[in-house]
């Protein structure tokens, strides 16, 4: 069982946008923390595709995007790819835990 | 360019210590004003979940879930930092990572490829 609630998984198809939350509480996203979103690719170690709630690192494309309100996040993607098919993870805060929590990961089919 | 290597057995008994090593490269894991060196694993076919980390001054917070049995310590003149976790069971079977933190609430810039680790007998 996560600290932050994510959808298991969700598809699109190519061109299309799809959106992946990430729910958690007043001790996480709630109490102000940030919010961070990993793309990790089948064998791979995540990779970080938003920081800071919003903030893209060099070299990730425009066609993704975060958002935070309250005690939720959101990614968009929009423009599907079929190599956007990957598992995606939101990661914040907690001060209960003094310490990071990750949701349980969302599988994005491409359709 | 930071980068950061596991290292370690693939395969440890049930009950016995499971050990792990990250060699940092491209950085001192001592930079002033620095980094958080931090242990995540993936269950197999599962989410990600923090084990801990370790400031560049050396001081440790762990994952409560964990705490009885991990400890991350530094080695500044290998510039590499450590996992141990003991009494391993099954249920610590999985991909060991070792990463980058700027600061506690944020983002993991860097990571290494990870180390799948198997307890069985």
């Amino acid at each position: 069982q996560s600290v932050l609630t994510q959808p298991p998984s969700v598809s699109g198809a190519p061109g299309q946008r799809v959106t992946i939350s990430c729910t958690g509480s007043s001790s996480n996203i709630g109490a102000g923390y940030d919010v961070h979103w990993y793309q990790q690719l089948p064998g791979t170690a995540p990779k970080v595709l938003i920081y800071g709630n919003s903030n893209r690192p060099s070299g990730v494309p425009d066609r993704f995007s975060g958002s935070k309100s309250g005690t939720s996040a959101s990614l968009a993607i929009t423009g599907l790819q079929a190599e956007d098919e990957a598992d995606y993870y939101c990661q914040s805060y907690d001060r209960s835990l003094s310490g990071s929590v990750f949701g349980g990961g969302t599988k994005l089919t491409v359709l | 360019q930071v980068q950061l290597q596991e290292s370690g057995p693939g395969l440890v008994k049930p009950s016995q210590t499971l050990s792990l090593t990250c060699a940092v490269s491209g950085g001192s894991i001592t930079t002033s004003g620095g980094y958080f060196w931090t242990w995540i694993r993936q269950h197999p076919g599962k989410g990600l979940e923090w084990i801990g980390y370790i400031y560049y001054s050396g001081s440790t917070y762990y994952n409560p879930s964990l705490k009885s049995r991990v400890t991350i310590s530094l080695d500044t003149s290998k510039n590499q930092f450590s996992l141990t976790l003991n009494s391993v069971n099954a249920a610590d079977t999985a991909m060991y990572y070792c990463a980058r933190v700027g600061s506690y609430w944020g983002a993991y810039d860097f990571w290494g490829q990870g180390t799948l680790v198997t307890v069985s007998s």
